[in-house]
């Protein structure tokens, strides 16, 4: 089955200081959804991207789809201790619609 | 609205036992999914649901079953637990591409 590589496992920063992490796929994805979840908690929806090449903003969060559509990265600007959390990217899981395979995480720890 | 809501939070089981895990959703999705969470391996599929009746196999079904009562609901059963077991179940639906996810469940299995 389709598997989707998250790079780094874990990422230590200093507050203020800028975090990126990276998602990669073997086979061209349709589409990619990233995810949050705070420590104790459960995964947010954070947004798709569908188009190649695509670039959306969340305030200080960039996100950024490949101009292949394999891979794609999440970038977070100047952190906060907010931040803090466990980042997921997630690709279609297969024909079934509204199936996803997600990747294994990037852990964000921010040090005031 | 509730959202995605699940019981129990926390378990603990001895090997062997069994229990079922309820989910249930209020915003009328059709899709439903288990997933586990284990350090370092991300979210796991284990079995979901695409419409009300229909049940199909993730990537981790083994030592599971499901049921999808009604379009609400979606519990998730083991028969006999086992420690590889262990983990955080997490329910999930969806009726476009965005899933929303249930608190959890904590599930320690000795």
């Amino acid at each position: 089955g389709q598997q989707v590589m998250q790079i780094p496992q874990y990422q230590h920063v200093q507050e203020g200081e800028d975090f990126t992490t990276y998602c990669n796929s073997s086979t061209t994805l349709s589409n990619i959804q990233w995810y949050k979840q705070r420590p104790g908690g459960h995964p947010v929806f954070l947004i798709q991207l569908v188009k190649s090449g695509e670039v959306k903003k969340q305030k200080r969060l960039t996100f950024q789809f490949g101009e292949a559509k394999k891979n794609s990265s999440l970038h977070i600007t100047a952190t906060q201790t907010t931040d803090v959390g466990t980042y997921f990217c997630a690709g279609p899981g297969g024909t079934s619609y509204g199936k996803l395979t997600f990747g294994q995480g990037t852990i964000l720890t921010v040090h005031p | 609205n509730a959202g995605v809501t699940q019981t129990p939070k926390f378990q603990v089981l001895k090997t062997g036992q069994s229990m079922t895990l309820q989910c249930a959703q209020d915003m009328n999705h059709n899709s439903m999914y288990w997933y586990r969470q284990d350090p370092g391996m991300g979210l796991r599929l284990i079995y979901y649901s695409a419409s009300e009746g229909t049940t199909d196999k993730g990537e981790v079904p083994n030592g599971y079953n499901v049921s999808r009562l009604n379009k609400r609901e979606f519990s998730l059963r083991l028969e006999s637990a086992a420690p590889s077991q262990t983990s955080v179940y997490f329910c999930a639906s969806t009726q476009g591409y965005e899933q929303y996810f249930g608190p959890g469940t904590r599930l320690t299995v000795t």
